[in-house]
């Protein structure tokens, strides 16, 4: 699975977008990139995920480059209860390794008031 | 009522002890997984299984065994404890069969070895 780069932190106002970028210039065409979020010592949740076109859900919205080497998750108004590490991860669908999920460090986000 | 559950979600113990963590989840999902978290290394990979007769080591599994008692239970079992397996611990179940590989993470059970 190719290796993704994403800062360590970030901070953001609450009530405006939170823009959590991510970087995984080895992916393959065949690699979706999915992103998940950890809320303090909570377990990992499921946020959203794409292979090529853009992708938007009830919690966040997704954009990928044309040259998918870079993707940014958007949360369009972030809250307090946003604050927790993103991961950013590029796995293939099938195949391969696609039984685990490989967490890098992420990005903590920080919703301030 | 959560869909993935883990049980306890804190324990303590002594070096050399046998414990069991459980996970159960109503999700109707075929795999199951068990992931360790350590400050600042991510989660890493102790075991899986893709139905009750399929169990596969993950990345770190010495130390510890897994049963599959049922399609919604999922055991993991330190023989015999020792303190650098003090870490959170997460269950973790997923269904290929829609096409994509999301994964739905218990809350954890946080484990003390001293």
């Amino acid at each position: 699975d190719a290796k993704t780069t994403q800062p360590t932190s970030m901070d953001c106002a609450e009530g405006r977008a939170a823009n959590l970028p991510c970087n995984h210039s080895t992916i393959s065409g065949n690699e979706y990139v999915y992103w998940y979020r950890q809320i303090h010592s909570q377990g990992p949740q499921y946020i959203i995920h794409g292979l090529k076109n853009n992708e938007t859900n009830e919690m966040a919205s997704l954009i990928i480059t044309e040259d998918r080497k870079s993707s940014t998750l958007i949360l369009p108004h972030a809250t307090l209860r946003d604050t927790a590490v993103y991961y950013c991860i590029v796995r293939a669908e099938f195949g391969g390794s696609n039984y685990k999920l490989t967490f890098g460090k992420g990005t903590l986000l920080t919703v301030n008031p | 009522d959560a869909d993935v559950t883990q049980t306890p979600r804190n324990r303590i113990t002594k070096t050399g002890k046998r414990i069991m963590l459980e996970c159960s989840q109503t999700k109707g999902h075929d795999r199951m997984y068990w992931y360790r978290q350590d400050p600042g290394l991510g989660l890493r990979l102790i075991y899986y299984s893709f139905d009750v007769k399929d169990i596969n080591k993950g990345e770190i599994s010495d130390g510890y065994s897994v049963s599959r008692q049922a399609q919604a239970k999922f055991s993991l079992s330190l023989e015999s404890a020792i303190p650098n397996q003090t870490a959170l611990y997460f269950c973790a179940t997923s269904d290929p069969g829609q096409g994509r590989e999301t994964q739905y993470f218990g809350p954890g059970t946080r484990l003390l070895v001293l």
